[in-house]
């Protein structure tokens, strides 16, 4: 069974600072099956990111993906006060499977 | 716009059962295959449930096989999930997701993702 591992758990910053979220597979992941998605209190998760790089529609262009094999980054370039949320990646092997969450605070 | 509505839930005693509904538009809906996705409270994301376009297919997490079942009318383009012998571990809120099987034709790659999802509908397992 395919685990994503999100770390850090909380990540606390300033707005206008770069976000660095990371997420590893325990094993290597199919390029096209890769995603991050945002949720916010109260709310549905929302698409961010697909096939490890791609934009969703309306994302803006601070949000990027990267990464390759087993290690994913989700890096936010200068943090807006409504990028603050909980960050989940999720892969698609046998059945979707969502790492943990990072969850991304104003310090 | 594509909506995804669900309804169905409330308040259950442990060993019960419940049927959520997920009411679709703003897209057709036997193009898609669609997915149960749940939240404890103040928890992850835990997929549920998978049907195929048809219908004919679906897949379950170990945590609910032989107990949920998921359904879709495309008359009526709505996804169910039909809940028995429910446990307290079955609180939580229940999402439905659309899947996104999105052909790049520049990379050749094929990407699979939920691109669209519900608000949620709370399920609350206890005597």
């Amino acid at each position: 069974e395919l685990v994503l591992t999100q770390s850090p758990g909380t990540l606390s910053l300033f707005p206008g600072e770069r976000a660095t979220l990371s997420c590893r597979a325990s094993q290597s992941v199919s390029t096209s099956y890769l995603a991050w998605y945002q949720q916010k209190p109260g709310q549905a998760p929302r698409l961010l990111i697909y096939g490890i790089s791609n934009r969703a529609t309306g994302v803006p262009d601070r949000f990027s993906g990267s990464g390759s094999g087993r290690d994913f980054t989700l890096t936010i370039s200068r943090l807006e006060p409504e990028d603050f949320a909980v960050y989940y990646c999720q892969q698609h092997g046998s059945s979707p499977t969502f790492g943990r969450g990072t969850k991304v605070e104003i310090k | 716009q594509v909506q995804l509505v669900e309804s169905g839930g409330g308040v259950v005693q442990p060993g019960r059962s419940l049927r959520l509904s997920c009411a679709t538009s703003g897209f057709t809906f036997s193009n898609y295959a669609m997915h149960w996705v749940r939240q404890a409270p103040g928890k992850g994301l835990e997929w549920v449930a998978v049907i195929s376009l048809e219908g004919d297919k679906k897949y379950y997490a170990d945590s609910v096989k032989g107990r949920f079942t998921i359904s879709r009318d495309i008359s009526k383009k709505t996804l169910y999930l039909q809940m028995n012998s429910l446990r307290s571990e079955d609180t939580a809120v229940y999402y439905c997701a659309r899947w996104r099987d999105n052909f790049d034709s520049l990379t050749g790659f094929r990407h699979y993702y939920f691109d669209h999802w519900g608000q949620g509908s709370l399920v609350t397992v206890s005597s």
